[in-house]
C-alpha cells in the first residue's frame, strides 16, 4: 500500500541548530516526492520536489531509494521556519497524481 | 502571481443541510484536486478533475459530488451534512496532471 510516514509529530530545536525532518515512504512504483509547508493559518505551500534537486529557504531533501526516505534538512534553523511540514508522494508519470500525505511534523524553532 | 481562490473562506452549517464549495484554479491550470483536512489530521484526497472530466476518486462520501466547469473552476457539493464533515477543505490546481499542485487557502466548514 502507498504510505508516507513521518515519525515525529513535533520537533523542537533552537535557532541556529541543524534540522532534519524524517520522511519514509512505501510505494510499489516510481514515486515523486514532495515537501509541503503550512505556516500558521496559511495555505499549504510547495517547498521542494525531489526531481528539482534544488534548495529552497536553505532546505534540501535527497531521495534515497534504498532506504525509501526523503528527509528534509536545513543546517541552521531560523525562527521563521516554525511551521507544519508535510511529506507527500504521488505516482510519477501516472494517470493520476493525487497526493498522499504523511501525518506532518510540527517544527518549532526556539529563540 | 495569481493563486488558487476558494470561496467561501468559512462556512457554518447545521446537520442535514447542504453546502457548495467553490474553487477557482490558477489561470491556465486545467487540473483541480479536492482534499479534506480534519482537525489535527493530514490532508486526504477526495477527487480530481482534468480537462473537465473526473480523473481520480479518493475517499469521497457518496453524499458529496463535484464537477469542473468549462472555465475550469470546480464546485464541491455536499449534502446531508454530518458533524464529521467539519474540516478544512483544500482545493489545488496544476497545469497538467503531472505537475506540482498549488493549494488555495481552504474553506473551513463547521457543522453545528
Amino acid at each position: 500500500a502507498q504510505r508516507v510516514t513521518q515519525p515525529e509529530k513535533l520537533l523542537s530545536v533552537f535557532k541556529g541548530a541543524p534540522v532534519e525532518l524524517k520522511c519514509n515512504y512505501s510505494y510499489s512504483g516510481s514515486p515523486e516526492l514532495f515537501w509541503y509547508v503550512q505556516y500558521s493559518r496559511q495555505r499549504l505551500q510547495l517547498l521542494l520536489r525531489h526531481i528539482s534537486r534544488e534548495s529552497i529557504k536553505g532546505f534540501t531533501a535527497d531521495l534515497n531509494k534504498g532506504e525509501t526516505s526523503f528527509h528534509l534538512k536545513k543546517p541552521f534553523a531560523q525562527e521563521e521556519d516554525s511551521a507544519m511540514y508535510y511529506c507527500a508522494l504521488t505516482e510519477s508519470g501516472g494517470a493520476t497524481n493525487k497526493l498522499i500525505f504523511g501525518t506532518g511534523t510540527l517544527l518549532a524553532v526556539q529563540p | 502571481a495569481a493563486g488558487v481562490i476558494q470561496s467561501p473562506r468559512h462556512l457554518i452549517k447545521e446537520k442535514r443541510e447542504t453546502a457548495t464549495l467553490k474553487c477557482y484554479p490558477i489561470p491556465r491550470h486545467d487540473t483541480v484536486y479536492w482534499y479534506q483536512q480534519g482537525p489535527g489530521q493530514d490532508p486526504q484526497f477526495l477527487i480530481s478533475f482534468y480537462e473537465k472530466m473526473q480523473s481520480d476518486k479518493g475517499s469521497i462520501p457518496d453524499r458529496f459530488s463535484a464537477q469542473q466547469f468549462s472555465d475550469y473552476h470546480s464546485e464541491l457539493n455536499m449534502s446531508s451534512l454530518e458533524l464529521g464533515d467539519s474540516a478544512l477543505y483544500f482545493c489545488a490546481s496544476s497545469l497538467g496532471r503531472n505537475q506540482p499542485q498549488h493549494f488555495g487557502d481552504g474553506t473551513r466548514l463547521s457543522i453545528l
